[in-house]
């Protein structure tokens, strides 16, 4: 079976410091990888998707970077935080070739407080 | 663009009422709707989808149909349970753009009493 896994689970960082959350998926060849924001209660915001490694593609600018190092691996960073940085960051997968019809599996996310 | 309209952003429900959470969409292409759920504290998880015209999909007691005519893809439940508190959102893929692009809505946060 698929896993996904997130860290930090939680995260408390002062304005201005560097940031850096993890995502690895288990179980799963290839899959489509995507960074997610959503701010307390809010709708989720697609920040990031790659469909290989090494080629991740940004869907909104909000002075974040995301790698993929390996195939399993989808990284979210910044050198830079700011206070509007603060959420709940979410990491999805999807399987490979699907389509538009593919469902997006959640990770349990990482809540970002940034102050 | 595409895009997605929940108009309710709080639904306050007795447990064993009906409930219907609204959802409209616009898009040029040919739709694919979703609902997802998030209860607090835990992951998105698709709860439905459809791409099929006036065809009612289930699941876990929900349902909804795709109305193209209406744009709409409203979710329902016939008697809400106190475990169905939870965020609602409801989300269109986006045929223009990359793989697993999904407009969400705002959402829509169910509250059930007892």
């Amino acid at each position: 079976a698929q896993t996904i896994h997130q860290w930090p689970v939680a995260e408390i960082k002062a304005v201005g410091s560097p940031l850096s959350l993890g995502c690895t998926i288990k179980g799963k060849s290839s899959p489509n990888l995507y960074w997610y924001w959503q701010a307390t209660g809010g709708t989720l915001q697609q920040l990031f998707y790659s469909i290989t490694v090494g080629q991740v593609e940004s869907v909104v600018q909000l002075n974040l970077s995301a790698s993929r190092p390996k195939d399993d691996q989808f990284i979210l960073s910044t050198e830079k935080l700011l206070l509007s940085h603060s959420g709940f960051y979410l990491c999805a997968w999807s399987p490979p070739g699907q389509g538009r019809n593919e469902r997006l599996f959640f990770g349990h996310g990482t809540k970002l407080s940034v102050l | 663009g595409d895009s997605v309209t929940q108009t309710e952003g709080l639904v306050t429900l007795t447990k064993g009422l009906p409930v219907m959470l609204n959802c409209t969409y616009q898009t040029t292409y040919s739709p694919f709707l979703f609902w997802y759920v998030q209860h607090l504290n835990e992951a998105p998880k698709l709860l439905l989808k459809s791409s099929t015209d006036n065809k009612r999909t289930e699941h876990q007691g929900f349902y909804a149909t795709l109305h193209k005519s209406s744009s709409s893809f409203h979710l329902q439940k016939s008697s809400v349970q106190l475990s169905d508190s939870a965020l609602y959102f409801c989300a269109l893929s986006d045929w223009g753009s990359a793989l697993g692009r999904l407009h969400f809505g705002a959402g829509t946060q169910l509250i059930v009493i007892p």
